[in-house]
Parts: structure tokens; C-alpha cells; sequence
């Protein structure tokens, strides 16, 4: 299994800024994604993101709007840069590890 | 392409009772299905997955799943409820190991003591 952790938990961000999470693994993993969880709602993949590689992203996000580093095998961070209330979503951070994905606890973002 | 229908977006049964969570896929290729738990506020957690072997698949906290192919299924079940069993319920699909998931719109199971 993996043990996988994100900053932050939650965040209250204004309008047109932009906000970086983070997602840290116990392991050294290959693959890990981002999803995104609209109120209410159920999980979106937004991006693959693979060490030493461009992310590959899901048709409706862009790397523009979705920023994505892996700069080695255990972390990786999401901005969801020029931010609106449309925004307001929670985002998880999973890993592939043999035939399941582990998710981390979320980044709880509110936009205002 | 893969695509989950959850039937039933809320669920309520009575404590010890039988639950029961339905799972309908779509799959181009031959599929990896996975059912996950999330508690408010908390990330998801994998109850179990089919990955091709045996049909009916045992996973954590007494869940068990069926796989079947001619109905297209992989619904959720647990013979008896514990108030500690609600949660939101989502079923996923893959057809690249556990890559690239596609989930369903989930089910809260509610217990009534």
C-alpha cells in the first residue's frame, strides 16, 4: 500500500489568484493522478502525471489552467492558477500501485 | 471507453439489514472494477476490486462483490449493516489496471439504528 499526504487540507482563496497543492507519497511510485471533486458530485480525472514527463490531461482541463510538476518519483503538485467560484472543488492526488489507486485525504478549496 | 451507472444516489437500510449497492459498466475492453468508501471529510478508501480472476471478490470491513459479465454488474453487498457503514459509495471502471479510473456518481448509504 502507499501512504500518501496533501497541503494544504483546505483553503479560502479570492478570485483570480492561484493556489498550489502538494502530494507526497511514502513510496517511489510511476504514475500518479489528479481528480477533482465538484461539490456534491463525484470524482473527475483532471491528469496523469508521470516523473520526467509532461502531465497528460483529460479532454476540458489545460495545462494553462491546471499546472502540473512531478519533479521526482515521490511528490507532485496541481495549481489551478486564475482561480473562480467554479473552482470551488475538492482535489485529490492518487497513485497506481500494482492494480489499485491510493488517493490522499484532499485539498478542500473554496473560492469567493 | 469506459463509463459507471450507480443506480440509486441514496440508500437507506436498517441496521443489521442486508445492503445492497448496484453497479452498472460499460467497457470497449475487458474491465478492472473497484468499489471505494469515502467518510466525510476523508480521502477514498478501496474496499475491494476485480481484476479478472475469480468472480465474486471478498474486500475489507465484510463487502463482498460480484462481477457479471452478461448482466454488465458489480453491485456491492454486506449481509448485515453497521451504523459505521455510512459513507459515500463509488464504483469505478478501468480498462488499464487501475489507470486512468472512471467512477460513478456514487451512493450515500445512510443506517438507521
Amino acid at each position: 500500500s502507499a501512504v500518501i499526504s496533501q497541503k494544504p487540507s483546505r483553503d479560502i482563496c479570492q478570485r483570480g489568484t492561484s493556489l498550489t497543492i502538494q502530494c507526497q507519497v511514502d513510496s517511489q511510485v510511476t504514475m500518479m493522478f489528479w481528480y477533482r471533486q465538484q461539490p456534491g458530485q463525484s470524482l473527475t480525472l483532471i491528469a496523469t502525471a508521470n516523473q520526467g514527463s509532461e502531465a497528460t490531461y483529460e479532454s476540458g482541463f489545460v495545462i494553462d489552467k491546471f499546472p502540473i510538476s512531478r519533479p521526482n518519483l515521490t511528490f507532485s503538485t496541481l495549481t489551478v492558477s486564475n482561480m473562480s467560484p467554479e473552482d470551488s472543488s475538492i482535489y485529490l492526488c492518487s497513485v497506481d500501485f500494482g492494480y489499485e489507486q491510493y488517493f490522499g485525504p484532499g485539498t478542500r478549496l473554496t473560492v469567493t | 471507453a469506459q463509463s459507471v451507472t450507480q443506480l440509486g444516489s441514496h440508500v437507506s437500510v436498517s441496521e443489521g439489514a442486508l445492503v445492497l449497492l448496484r453497479c452498472n459498466y460499460s467497457s470497449s475492453v475487458p474491465p478492472y472494477l473497484f468499489w471505494y468508501v469515502q467518510y466525510p471529510n476523508q480521502g477514498l478508501q478501496l474496499l475491494l476490486k476485480y481484476t479478472s480472476a475469480a468472480t465474486l471478490v471478498k474486500g475489507i470491513n465484510g463487502f463482498e462483490a460480484e462481477f457479471k459479465k452478461s448482466e454488465t454488474s458489480f453491485h456491492l453487498t454486506k449481509p448485515s449493516a453497521h451504523m459505521s457503514d455510512a459513507a459515500e459509495y463509488f464504483c469505478a471502471v478501468s480498462g488499464q489496471g487501475a489507470q486512468k479510473l472512471v467512477f460513478g456518481q456514487g451512493t450515500r448509504l445512510t443506517i438507521n439504528p
